[in-house]
């Protein structure tokens, strides 16, 4: 079946734009997840949706904001792009049922890379 | 504040040697434990996991350790192939959080023919 879809792959923007991400998850999975990663930072969990509802949020400004469909896609807003907000970003889908926690895989898209310039 | 610590960026083994990637946290609350791999310009992919009930794990090549006393988990490659060439994430989560992933910082390694 078809993985993990992130679009745009690459984008450059300037400082103060706002930027939208979008992800597809697996087909039948309802929990989707945001993280960045940045150099030397890992991979850093910015928000998880289920069922259209943010069910957990990162430690981030609200500046980064998502929200998630019907049909389980997601996407990701930034706005007022500073320049550490370059990063790539990954979004993961799993079949996570309500409630529950995420004790197997997360499927990861090849993300999104963000320049901001 | 880092709950997941990979302290070594990286990591050279020779072909056939076994490669030992670490990680530690500080989360008394973390009960599942995960690794990735990632390969350049693609997604991060799901190795092996373990539940804070067992202490080791094993799928083929790649065996995973827990410690809880120490917080300690480490990913054990046996033996070490090129292709393994990537950066390991390890990963933690806890049963109130959903299905959020606390991720280290990633050990980059490096395996010579």
């Amino acid at each position: 079946k078809a993985g993990v879809t992130q679009t745009p792959r690459y984008l450059i923007k300037t400082r103060g734009q706002q930027v939208t991400l979008s992800c597809s998850p697996i087909s039948g999975h309802r929990s989707v997840s945001w993280y960045q990663q940045t150099p030397g930072q890992g991979l850093q969990f910015l928000f998880e949706y289920f069922s259209e509802t943010q069910r957990n949020k990162g430690n981030f400004p609200g500046r980064f904001s998502g929200r998630q469909f019907s049909n389980s896609r997601s996407e990701m807003n930034v706005s007022t792009l500073e320049l550490g907000d370059s990063a790539l970003y990954l979004c993961a889908s799993s079949y996570r049922t309500s409630g529950g926690r995420n004790t197997g895989e997360l499927f990861f898209g090849e993300g999104s890379r963000l320049t901001v310039l | 504040d880092q709950q997941v610590k990979q302290n070594s960026p990286s990591l050279s083994v020779q072909e056939g040697r076994i490669s030992i990637l670490n990680c530690d946290y500080t989360n008394s609350m973390f009960d599942y434990f995960l690794w990735y791999k990632k390969y350049p310009a693609e997604g991060p992919t799901f190795l092996i996991s373990i539940s804070s009930i067992k202490d080791k794990n094993e799928d083929g090549r790649f065996t995973v350790f827990l410690n809880k006393s120490a917080k300690h988990l480490s990913l054990h490659i046996v033996p070490s192939q090129p292709g393994d060439s990537a950066v390991y994430f390890c990963a933690a989560s806890a049963d109130n959080q959903g299905g959020k992933l606390i991720f280290g910082q990633g050990t980059e390694l490096s395996v010579k023919p």
